[in-house]
Formats: C-alpha cells, sequence, structure tokens
C-alpha cells in the first residue's frame, strides 16, 4: 500500500532563508509526484508536476526534486517570503493504478516571519 | 488557465436533509474528483469520474453518491446528511493523461457543515 509522509509537520523561518521539504513515498512505481500549495480554508493550488522519468522541475523560485528509486521529493523555495506562508502537499499518482489514485502525504505547514 | 469552481463556499444542513454539492470545470477535462480534507486525516478521495455517466469509488464512498450527466460538470450528493460528514469538500479535475502528466487542478471547496 502506498503511503505518502512529509515531515516535519510544521516549520517556522525567517523572511529571506532558503528552504527544503521533504516528502517520502514507500512505492517507487509512481507515474508522478505533485507538489500543491493550500491557503487556510481555501482549495489547493498545483505548484509542481514531476514525471517519473524527470529529476526535477523548476517555476520562478521553487524548485521540486524526484528520486524514484529511493522514494524521496524536496521542495526548494529560495528566498523565502512571508506571502510563501501556507501549508504544502505532496501527492503521488502510483503507476498501475485508476486515474483516480491520487496519494496525498498530510503537509508541511510553512511560516515565514517578516 | 484551468478554472474549477465549485457552487458554494460554506453551507450549513441538517442531519438527514439531502444535499448536492456542485463542480463545474472549465478545460474539457475528462477525470474529475471528489475529495474531503479532515484534519489528522488530510486528503480521502470519495468517487471519481473519468467520462460522461462513468464513475468510480475511491477510498471513502460510503454516504455518498455523483452525478456527472454533462462533461464539465460533477455533483456530489449526500442522501442523508449526518454530522460526520461535516467537512472541508474539494472539486479536482484533469484530463485524461495516460502518459502521466495529467496534472490535477483544485476549486475553492465547500466548507459543509452539518447540524
Amino acid at each position: 500500500k502506498q503511503e505518502v509522509t512529509q515531515i516535519p509537520a510544521a516549520l517556522s523561518v525567517p523572511e529571506g532563508e532558503n528552504l527544503v521539504l521533504n516528502c517520502s513515498f514507500t512505492d517507487s512505481a509512481i507515474y508522478n509526484l505533485q507538489w500543491f500549495r493550500q491557503d487556510p480554508g481555501k482549495g489547493l493550488t498545483s505548484l509542481l508536476l514531476i514525471q517519473s522519468s524527470q529529476r526535477e522541475q523548476t517555476s520562478g523560485r521553487l524548485n521540486a526534486s524526484l528520486d524514484k528509486s529511493s522514494g524521496r521529493s524536496t521542495l526548494y523555495i529560495a528566498a523565502s517570503q512571508p506571502g510563501d506562508s501556507a501549508t504544502y502537499l505532496c501527492a503521488v499518482r502510483r503507476y498501475g493504478g485508476s486515474q483516480g489514485n491520487l496519494i496525498f502525504g498530510k503537509g508541511t505547514k510553512l511560516s515565514v516571519k517578516p | 488557465d484551468v478554472k474549477v469552481t465549485q457552487s458554494s463556499r460554506y453551507l450549513v444542513k441538517r442531519t438527514g436533509e439531502k444535499v448536492f454539492l456542485e463542480c463545474v470545470q472549465d478545460m474539457d477535462h475528462e477525470n474529475m474528483f471528489w475529495y474531503r480534507q479532515d484534519p489528522g486525516l488530510g486528503l480521502r478521495l470519495i468517487y471519481f469520474s473519468y467520462d460522461v455517466k462513468m464513475k468510480e469509488k475511491g477510498d471513502i464512498p460510503e454516504g455518498y453518491s455523483v452525478s456527472r450527466e454533462k462533461k464539465e460538470r460533477f455533483s456530489l450528493i449526500l442522501e442523508s446528511a449526518s454530522t460526520n460528514q461535516t467537512s472541508m469538500y474539494l472539486c479536482a479535475s484533469s484530463s485524461l493523461g495516460l502518459a502521466g502528466d495529467n496534472e490535477q487542478f483544485f476549486g475553492p471547496g465547500t466548507r459543509l457543515t452539518v447540524l
């Protein structure tokens, strides 16, 4: 059974710091991995999607990496800002599963202090 | 930009009522999903649909049903609402993505309270 874990559950950093959020999954047979951002009481915003054949994806100050063999992904945020404060979720689409088989981690709640 | 909209941001219903949650997407996506999100449990898939009139159960379908009569619209139905269905409900859509590139896009969510 695929399980997705995000550590730490919460993180507080000063503005300007570079930071890394971690995501691990137990079954390396995945189609893709997606990182989302969720603001309090809101829906999820897709940040980056990495296909299983890719090693990393970049969007602005965000860089996501994928190491399928070790079952890990990281989301790197450069020069953090207070507006980056949110909960960050990762999710994997399990290979061989149906189209709906997206397994989510429980998220890392990030707080960036001015 | 993909846009997924949900009919209500906040909804308060009474136990036993029939509740309809509506979701509409404007990107001609084949797949649509309903999740619920609860503290400590994360997101859990209730149902999804990969085509008009087609549906598949997710992890927690009990107490729910769905309807997809048109490609752009996916409805979640609580036949007889109960207090344990108080939750945040999130709708999502994605393209068919047989190559694995089917990024999911989410709506703003509906916070349902059942009294």
